[in-house]
């Protein structure tokens, strides 16, 4: 079964760049479907960040876009994200997600990795 | 932006009882477009139901949703062990497409 695992540094320092991977197994992300990541700050809710389609089109939040870089590796069979100049705000729990065939919600999740915004 | 209020913050019910969780959109949600996920600790979240009504794949049919415009509701019948987790509704009508803060459901 298809199954998304995220991956990348747990601590950042402040102004630096977040990155981040996504892994998935047992499905070509080049097939079809959009790839997308949310996150949610530790005590706050769920917060939708973008999504990268299996040809490299984008589309972010709005509230994040200024900083946002979504990007696809078809050798390796996974999608990354890059946030920049960081702050502690940006202290979350980010998780990668797939995008429902037909609509813009997210139909299969990874269990999320924390990623916290320290010097 | 819809912001999504759902309520209660935490509902604490036991086994075999009935859940019944609220989301509640500042304006109307296009097409009632709107998803409810579960959420248990260390796991990835789970697609309950998607356009307000409709059962994922695998879902039991304990659990239904229901509603439009900027009242929806999921409703757990029966309550079972595994289901006590956290709930959240999230809109895709209309970009950006914003999530609920969730409803804890705890074991009483």
């Amino acid at each position: 079964q298809v199954q998304l695992q995220e991956s990348g540094p747990g601590l950042v320092k402040p102004s630096d760049t977040l990155s981040l991977t996504c892994d998935v197994s047992d499905y070509s992300i080049t097939s079809s479907y959009w790839w997308g990541w949310i996150r949610q700050p530790p005590g706050k809710g769920l917060e939708w960040i973008g999504y990268i389609s299996y040809s490299g089109s984008t589309f972010y939040n709005p509230s994040l876009k200024s900083r946002v870089t979504m990007s696809i590796d078809t050798s390796k069979n996974h999608f990354s994200l890059k946030l920049t100049s960081v702050t502690a705000v940006d202290t979350a729990v980010y998780y990668c997600a797939r995008k429902d065939r037909g609509h813009w919600y997210f139909d299969l999740w990874g269990r999320g990795a924390l990623v916290t915004v320290s010097s | 932006d819809i912001v999504l209020t759902q309520s209660p913050g935490t509902l604490s019910l036991s086994p075999g009882e009935r859940a019944t969780l609220s989301c509640r959109a500042s304006q109307s949600v296009s097409s009632n477009y709107l998803v409810w996920y579960q959420h248990k600790p260390g796991q990835a979240p789970r697609l309950l139901i998607y356009g307000a009504s409709s059962r994922a794949t695998g879902v039991p049919d304990r659990f239904s949703g229901s509603g439009s415009g900027t009242d929806f509701t999921l409703t757990i019948s029966r309550l079972q062990p595994e289901d006590f987790a956290v709930y959240y509704c999230q809109q895709y009508g209309n970009s950006p497409y914003t999530f609920g803060q969730g409803t804890e459901l705890e074991i009483k």
